[in-house]
């Protein structure tokens, strides 16, 4: 069962801030955050384990609630580039290996 | 370091014909994990090779099967394709250590497959 990402869609105005939400009813190992830009793959942003490592990009922080297997995505003071479709993938610990079961994307549009 | 390489890019394809993709990942990286991309269902699993060996398996029918050689590289297969196999193929490699370690993935620009 894929994780549920909310919002859907959000529309931001360059410097604002936004959340994006990723709820899983699984017990997880891993989530992880991907954003894709239009006629592009998608790309690595950031990790977050089980016991609280991360791994991932400086200007951009998550976090991990494992009791309620849910993780945040925190984009502050947003910038243009900032604009595509956010993938949280999750990861559990009934799977032998590397295996991403990703939410339906939150779009996130930064305008001037 | 030379990213993530799939071919074709771009196929088109009939209804009943079957389809070979192929990915290159990273070097060094051992496992790839392919997924399938459409606008209704968003990035869904197909299935993840490591060291040649099939670890793990979405919920695809039978007829999308895949393998990998020795070099790392992948292919996957589908066969008697449908309509609803229309969709941006994605291939991911990743630097899958045997200690059950989880590492970022890295994607490939996917191959656009239309069924007509």
């Amino acid at each position: 069962q894929q994780p549920v990402q909310s919002p859907q869609a959000v529309i931001l105005r360059e410097g604002e801030d936004a959340v994006i939400n990723c709820s899983s009813s699984k017990a997880l190992y891993s989530v992880h955050w991907y954003r894709q830009k239009h006629g592009e793959a998608p790309v690595f942003l950031m990790i977050l384990l089980k016991g609280g490592e991360q791994k991932g990009h400086d200007k951009i922080s998550a976090s991990f609630n494992e009791k309620k297997q849910q993780s945040s995505l925190y984009l502050t003071a947003s910038q243009l580039s900032y604009s595509g479709t956010y993938f949280c993938g999750t990861e559990s610990f009934n799977n032998a290996g590397n295996m991403l079961t990703f939410g339906g994307g939150t779009r996130l549009m930064v305008k001037p | 370091k030379a990213g993530v390489t799939q071919t074709p890019r771009y196929l088109i394809k009939t209804r009943g014909q079957q389809v070979t993709l192929s990915c290159s990942p990273i070097s060094g990286h051992r496992s790839v994990s392919w997924y399938q991309q459409t606008p209704g269902q968003g990035l869904q699993f197909l299935f993840e090779y490591f060291s040649e060996t099939q670890r793990n398996k979405g919920n695809f029918p039978g007829r999308f099967s895949g393998r990998q050689f020795s070099n790392s590289r992948s292919e996957m297969n589908v066969s008697t394709l449908e309509l609803g196999d229309s969709a941006l193929y994605l291939c991911a490699s990743s630097f899958y250590g045997d200690r059950g370690e989880t590492y970022e993935q890295y994607f490939g620009p996917g191959t656009r497959l239309t069924v007509t």
